[in-house]
């Protein structure tokens, strides 16, 4: 059972450059969701999904896109990178995304920002 | 103002005693608690939900003050493996999908 898997792991962009976090998960979860973790900061939202074809902005959505074809991924999208996106990601997910379940997280993808 | 507020610590305590701390909401209306545990540079994973009369898990007692709008977190018999970031969690209503997260406050337990 993978659970939440995300990838890369890893990564450094160039300012400017574009790329793809991608997260799939196997729980059959409707609700999915992207977090971004910086020093001193607690996780903040950055976009989140209640199921298939529907999205919604989180606490800090400039700068990235998302979509939600399919139950099983939501990838997350950085248009334009810049160093202010330098973070750890987490892509979670639950059955209900309220408060009455708890969020299964990925591994975390290391983004650095040049 | 932060919306939980959490001392960073970090709280470095020797094996077998008890450590506690709290974790600050700015929201009364908020209705649902969780302490999550995070390992270095490892992601986050639920430890407990917080309750309204407070609850045990184990070595770990969570409790809830409405009044003074704080929850907190108790361990006893600390283990080296309990050596982690303890994240605060809040939910303004419990089918609300944006949760809060405090910053963590971190244990070390030292043999």
């Amino acid at each position: 059972n993978a659970g939440v898997t995300q990838t890369p792991k890893f990564q450094v962009l160039k300012t400017g450059q574009s790329m793809t976090l991608q997260c799939a998960q196997d729980m059959n979860h409707e609700y999915m969701s992207w977090y971004r973790q910086d020093p001193g900061m607690g996780l903040r939202l950055i976009h989140y999904s209640v199921g298939a074809g529907i999205t919604d902005q989180g606490e800090v959505p400039n700068g990235y896109n998302v979509s939600r074809s399919t139950t099983e991924d939501f990838p997350l999208r950085l248009l334009s990178a810049a160093p202010s996106q330098t973070s750890v990601y987490f892509c979670a997910s639950s059955s209900t995304g309220t408060g009455n379940s708890p969020l299964h997280f990925g591994n975390g993808t290391r983004l650095t920002v040049t | 103002r932060k919306e939980v507020e959490q001392d960073p610590g970090p709280f470095n305590v020797p094996e077998g005693a008890t450590v506690a701390f709290n974790c600050t909401y700015s929201n009364s209306a908020s209705q649902s608690f969780f302490w999550y545990r995070q390992d270095c540079r490892k992601e986050p994973k639920l430890l407990m939900s917080v309750y309204s009369s407070g609850n045990e898990d184990g070595r770990f007692t969570a409790q809830l003050n409405r009044a003074s709008q704080y929850i907190s977190l108790l361990i006893r018999d600390s283990k080296l493996s309990d050596s982690a970031t303890y994240l605060c969690v809040v939910s303004i209503r419990s089918n609300d999908y944006k949760l809060s997260f405090g910053a963590g406050t971190t244990v070390t337990v030292r043999a």
